[in-house]
């Protein structure tokens, strides 16, 4: 499986844009990389994925450096429902199409109001 | 929308008794998996059924044992339960092919052996 290297935690203002970094040096041409966030008690919720060219949805933006060694999950505007755990993760598919997560170490996210 | 659904949200146990989780994926989703989060810990893949039949298997102690059935709902069954088998434990579903296989968690089933 590809490693990860996550910061342990970041801070941010509300309202401020988020830029939370992922090192995946070790990724496969053919894994897609997707972020999950765990919101304090709650289970993991989608973000956001891609492969190799930037992403945009309703939550957040995905920028993939071109050699895809690393990317990085923007929140446009942090809200306080956004302190959460963010996980990147790349997707290995294994031996018959499987897709588990592997979750490692992820990005604590605090917002202040 | 409909969602995963874990049944129950809170399971109180003692050492050695057996717990059965269930899991309810999303309609016309064609894969679950159960995942496993101890105190301070991040998630660990334990198992997944596609068409109802085991496609992967990660840190699953041989006491646990699951299984998928015509519904596709799902079941995690843990015996001889011990201290360290207290945790979170999530269900998430996905349909294969579908927008890259997200996986849509549940609330997940908080396990507390004593």
């Amino acid at each position: 499986d590809a490693k990860t290297t996550q910061p342990n935690s970041m801070e941010s203002n509300e309202e401020e844009p988020v830029h939370l970094p992922c090192n995946h040096s070790t990724i496969s041409g053919t894994d897609y990389i997707h972020w999950y966030r765990q919101l304090p008690s709650q289970g993991p919720e989608y973000v956001i994925h891609g492969l190799t060219s930037n992403v945009n949805n309703r939550m957040a933006s995905l920028a993939i450096a071109e050699d895809r060694k690393s990317s990085t999950l923007i929140l446009h505007r942090a809200t306080l429902r956004d302190a959460a755990v963010y996980y990147c993760i790349p997707l290995v598919v294994s031996g018959g199409s499987n897709y588990k997560l592997t979750f490692g170490k992820g990005t604590l996210l605090t917002v202040n109001p | 929308a409909a969602g995963v659904i874990q049944s129950p949200r809170h399971l109180i146990k003692e050492k050695r008794e057996t717990a059965t989780l269930k899991c309810y994926p999303i309609p016309r989703h064609d894969t679950v998996y159960w995942y496993q989060q101890g105190p301070g810990q991040d998630p660990q893949f334990l198992i997944s059924f596609y068409e109802k039949m085991q496609s992967d298997k990660g840190s699953i102690p041989d006491r646990f044992s699951a299984q998928q059935f015509s519904d596709y709902h799902s079941e995690l069954n843990m015996s001889s339960l011990e201290l360290g088998d207290s945790a979170l434990y999530f269900c998430a579903s996905s349909q294969r092919g579908l927008d890259k296989n997200i996986q849509y968690f549940g609330a997940g089933t908080r396990l507390s052996v004593l």
